[in-house]
């Protein structure tokens, strides 16, 4: 059964710093890893998908980097905003590509 | 292309009464998840359809929970009756297909409070 583990549970950062997020999963037979953004009390807002084949993606000041063997994933983000602050959830799809399995999340708060 | 929609955005409700929450995926969107998010948690899924059949109900506590999506659109899921441990958020999602390359969008929620 696939599980998967994100650290740290909580961040705090000031203003412009870069910071890495760490997202652990047991069953390294992926199809795709997904990294999404939760705002309190709103839905999830996806920020990038990699698919198996890849080894990172990009999208403005985010890149997230995909290391199968290990069983990692990593969410950079360069020179935070205040705006950069909620949870930051990772999901894998499992070997039967049907569903998401998630982490439970990393609450990151940037200080202006 | 418009998004998810849910509602209510919010319900609150005293135990063992019941439930139900709406879900209309994003237009052609074959796949439509339901998952359960406990604070402080990530989503669990509770049941996954691919149009009007069920793929996986496997986590889905049948005695009290039930969803259905009659014709391959909309989606409603019912608790009946509810129990405190049903705090949650409630998130529906939709896929344009189960391949292993499609993403999901998520709508926005149902926060449910059982007091």
């Amino acid at each position: 059964k696939q599980e998967v583990t994100q650290i740290p549970a909580a961040l705090s950062v000031p203003e412009g710093e870069n910071l890495v997020l760490n997202c652990s999963f047991t069953d390294s037979a992926i199809y795709n890893l997904q990294w999404f953004r939760q705002d309190p009390g709103k839905g999830l807002t996806s920020l990038l998908l990699i698919q198996s084949s890849q080894r990172e993606q990009t999208s403005g000041r985010l890149n997230a980097s995909l290391d199968k063997s290990s069983g990692r994933s990593t969410l950079y983000i360069a020179a935070s905003q205040p705006g950069d602050s909620a949870t930051y959830l990772c999901a894998v799809k499992d070997n039967y590509g049907q569903n998401f399995v998630f982490g439970p999340g990393t609450r990151l708060s940037v200080l202006p | 292309e418009a998004g998810v929609a849910q509602s209510p955005r919010y319900k609150i409700i005293e135990k063992r009464q019941s439930v139900a929450f709406w879900c209309n995926p994003i237009s052609g969107h074959a796949t439509l998840y339901w998952y359960q998010q406990i604070l402080g948690q990530g989503p669990k899924l509770l049941i996954q359809f691919q149009n009007n059949g069920v793929v996986d109900d496997s986590q889905l506590p049948k005695d009290r929970f039930s969803a259905e999506r009659l014709k391959g659109v909309d989606s409603t899921l019912k608790i009946q009756p509810a129990k405190l441990e049903d705090s949650a958020v409630y998130l529906c999602a939709s896929s344009s297909g189960t391949g292993v390359s499609n993403g999901y969008t998520f709508g926005s929620g149902t926060r449910l409070t059982v007091v």
